[in-house]
């Protein structure tokens, strides 16, 4: 079992939908969490980072953290064509070294 | 923009040859790293550093060394590529802001190997 899990996709949206997105994690003493956005043929964006229990909000996108039930979510409100990429989650444990670990991504399309 | 920078972009080489890989950054983070893409596998870690002279493996390190005699410059060397070394590399830096790090990934070079 990989330690980040992404369900690959694509999943697809229309535009001005919400659009969700899930990644299961299976190391309880992770910490740090992160969304990156990749689009085809470039590199990693950092997008949310969420640290605590909870959402995060920051403009269209939204990070939920649940701890205890292992897994982290974004939320992407009013989806828009220019989302359409492919997203990857990272986990990070804490203390020592900074070694994220990453899903596979899920594809994203938001369909005029 | 965390100022990372890759050489070359784009090569390819043929199977049996030594190639090296730069990755420079403007901005003396301590933490920098290699990491592959394939399909199917996601992102990769190879090696990573946290200082000079300072290197460990990672993941999927067989195949490449790494070295780092600056904190500007991380080299990865494929000492005898393969065609199953063929991918996209992607150099990343770590950046601590507080108490947390987050990490910055250059822009990629993409490598095939015939």
């Amino acid at each position: 079992q990989k330690e980040v899990e992404q369900n690959s996709g694509p999943l697809s949206v229309p535009e001005g939908a919400i659009a969700s997105l899930n990644c299961t994690y299976s190391d309880r003493g992770s910490q740090s969490f992160f969304w990156y956005r990749q689009y085809s043929g470039k590199s990693p964006e950092l997008i949310m980072s969420i640290y605590s229990n909870g959402d995060k909000e920051d403009g269209r996108f939204t990070a939920q953290l649940n701890k205890a039930s292992q897994y982290v979510s974004l939320l992407i409100r009013d989806s828009q064509p220019s989302d359409s990429a492919t997203y990857l989650c990272a986990v990070n444990k804490a203390g020592g070294s900074y070694i994220p670990t990453f899903g596979r991504g899920t594809s994203l399309i938001v369909h005029p | 923009d965390a100022g990372i920078t890759q050489s070359p972009r784009h090569k390819v080489t043929e199977t049996g040859t030594p190639v090296t890989l730069r990755c420079h950054q403007t901005e003396n983070h301590r933490y920098m790293y290699w990491y592959r893409q394939d399909p199917g596998h996601g992102l990769r870690l190879i090696h990573y550093s946290y200082g000079v002279k300072d290197t460990d493996k990672g993941e999927v390190s067989d195949g490449y060394s790494v070295s780092r005699s600056k904190t500007e410059d991380f080299l990865l060397t494929l000492e005898s590529a393969t065609s199953s070394q063929t991918s996209v590399y992607f150099c990343a830096i770590s950046e601590r802001g507080g108490s947390q790090e987050t990490q910055y990934f250059g822009p990629g070079t993409r490598l095939l190997v015939l």
